[in-house]
């Protein structure tokens, strides 16, 4: 079945470092390709999206790029701040029917100042 | 506009309780999902609503577990008995047609602990 996987933390970084949080799936057809964040006591956020292939979803200076061929959505921010962090969770949502997202199992941001 | 509300925010019970979790979903939205993160793994699909209608319950992991959504408006999800194995955050998300790419608006959660 569908899956995503990315990469596991907790990731530590000073603040104006550059972050890259790596997340690659599976799945079969054409997934619409999501991250979440989930700030201190809050619920999920939608920060960014993308729908098709090579399409570029960006949101409050993070990145990130549907890459079919190396079936990947990594996140990237150049340069991260306290306030980014949080719990980033990369998710899927298959073509089809079904609207169920499916997660990975998010990577937890630490950023220092 | 008020976002996806969820209550209790956290519970504590023992094995074998009985708990009921509430999600308000944002008014006018028709489709209610549920999932559950278990032990800092990934959020897993419960269940999805559209309107009063279970649209797909694939991901209930037993019958333990009864959603409702009675009248179309909000749900409750009910653990009975209660194991020590649903102890996790279940989190409700709602989403309509007319939000682009059907994006679903998460609540913050509730944090259910089984003793």
């Amino acid at each position: 079945g569908d899956s995503v996987t990315q990469m596991e933390g907790p990731v530590t970084l000073s603040e104006e470092a550059f972050l890259t949080i790596n997340c690659t799936y599976t799945a079969t057809g054409y997934p619409s390709l999501f991250w979440y964040v989930q700030y201190p006591g809050e619920g999920l956020q939608l920060l960014l999206k993308a729908t098709k292939a090579d399409d570029k979803g960006s949101n409050k200076g993070f990145e990130a790029t549907y890459r079919k061929e190396t079936t990947s959505f990594h996140l990237e921010k150049g340069s991260v701040q306290v306030s980014d962090s949080a719990v980033y969770f990369c998710a899927l949502k298959s073509g089809g029917a079904t609207n169920k997202l499916i997660f990975g199992t998010g990577t937890l941001l630490a950023v220092q100042p | 506009e008020a976002g996806v509300t969820q209550f209790p925010s956290h519970s504590v019970i023992e094995k074998g309780q009985t708990v009921t979790l509430r999600c308000d979903p944002i008014s006018g939205h028709d489709n209610l999902y549920w999932y559950r993160r278990v032990m800092g793994k990934e959020i897993k699909f419960l269940l999805h609503f559209v309107k009063e209608s279970k649209q797909d319950e694939s991901g209930m992991p037993n019958n333990r577990f009864l959603a409702e959504r009675t009248g179309g408006t909000y749900s409750t999800l009910k653990v009975q008995p209660a194991e020590l194995e649903d102890s996790g955050v279940y989190f409700c998300a709602s989403s309509h047609p007319g939000t682009s790419g059907y994006e679903q608006y998460f609540g913050p959660g509730t944090r259910l602990t089984v003793t």
